[in-house]
């Protein structure tokens, strides 16, 4: 067990709907980083969050967006669903600040989009 | 730009014997990090061995161990006295200190290697 939280665990829906996923980092640590993992594009890094503010950015589309609550979990909103944003999405949480930050991931959340 | 390599989709083992698993990396930062992960069929993924760029002692983890040779850009993954439990998908991955070239440090990963372990 990491110690990183990820709620739900799957997630079926329709197209054109909008699902919001659920991170809780563990205890301490203050960067929350969101990855997509589809068959096609393999692992890619969407977005970050420090202590409640963007950090960076990878391959987030638009229909996407995040944030980072004071109690320092995050939620990532998907809108507009298409097909092809079926995938396992990936919570990761470390500790900032350092040159080495492990990188702890959450279980994930398998989304489905019908 | 930074890019993992994994060249292997798929590596067969016998159980009980070593298996390298490849992996190059591209960046011309000199400050990074290596990362090998490993995800099972339930998914999860699971953190396995990590060397730094100015390491220079191969790191170490158990049965993990990391073949780093720093010239060749290649964070190689051996695997000693394969297990039946060892059978997922293994991932290398890269993370640039944040900072350099305006990383935040995420990690990139390369697409990954199947292995399984044969009885």
């Amino acid at each position: 067990d990491s110690g990183v939280t990820q709620t739900p665990k799957h997630l079926i829906t329709a197209t054109g709907q909008r699902v919001t996923l659920r991170c809780s980092p563990r205890s301490g640590d203050l960067s929350v980083y969101w990855y997509q993992q589809s068959l096609d594009q393999g692992l890619q890094f969407l977005i970050q969050y420090y202590n409640g503010e963007e950090r960076a950015k990878g391959n987030i589309l638009e229909r996407f967006s995040a944030q980072q609550f004071p109690d320092l979990h995050s939620e990532l909103n998907l809108s507009s669903l298409e097909l092809g944003d079926s995938a396992l999405y990936f919570c990761a949480s470390s500790v900032a600040g350092s040159d080495y930050n492990e990188q702890f991931f959450g279980p994930g959340t398998r989304l489905t989009v019908l | 730009a930074q890019k993992i390599t994994q060249t292997q989709p798929g590596m067969f083992v016998q159980e009980k014997e070593a298996v390298t698993l490849d992996c190059t990396y591209d960046t011309s930062d000199q400050s990074y990090g290596l990362f090998w992960y490993k995800q099972p069929s339930s998914g999860e993924m699971i953190f396995l061995i990590y060397q730094g760029s100015y390491d220079e002692q191969n790191a170490t983890e158990g049965r993990y161990s990391l073949n780093f040779q720093k010239a060749r850009k290649s964070a190689n993954l051996v695997i000693s006295a394969s297990q039946l439990g060892d059978s997922a998908m293994y991932f290398c991955a890269m993370r640039l200190t944040p900072g350099y070239g305006g990383s935040q440090g995420n990690l990139i990963f390369g697409k990954g290697t199947k292995l399984s372990v044969k009885p």
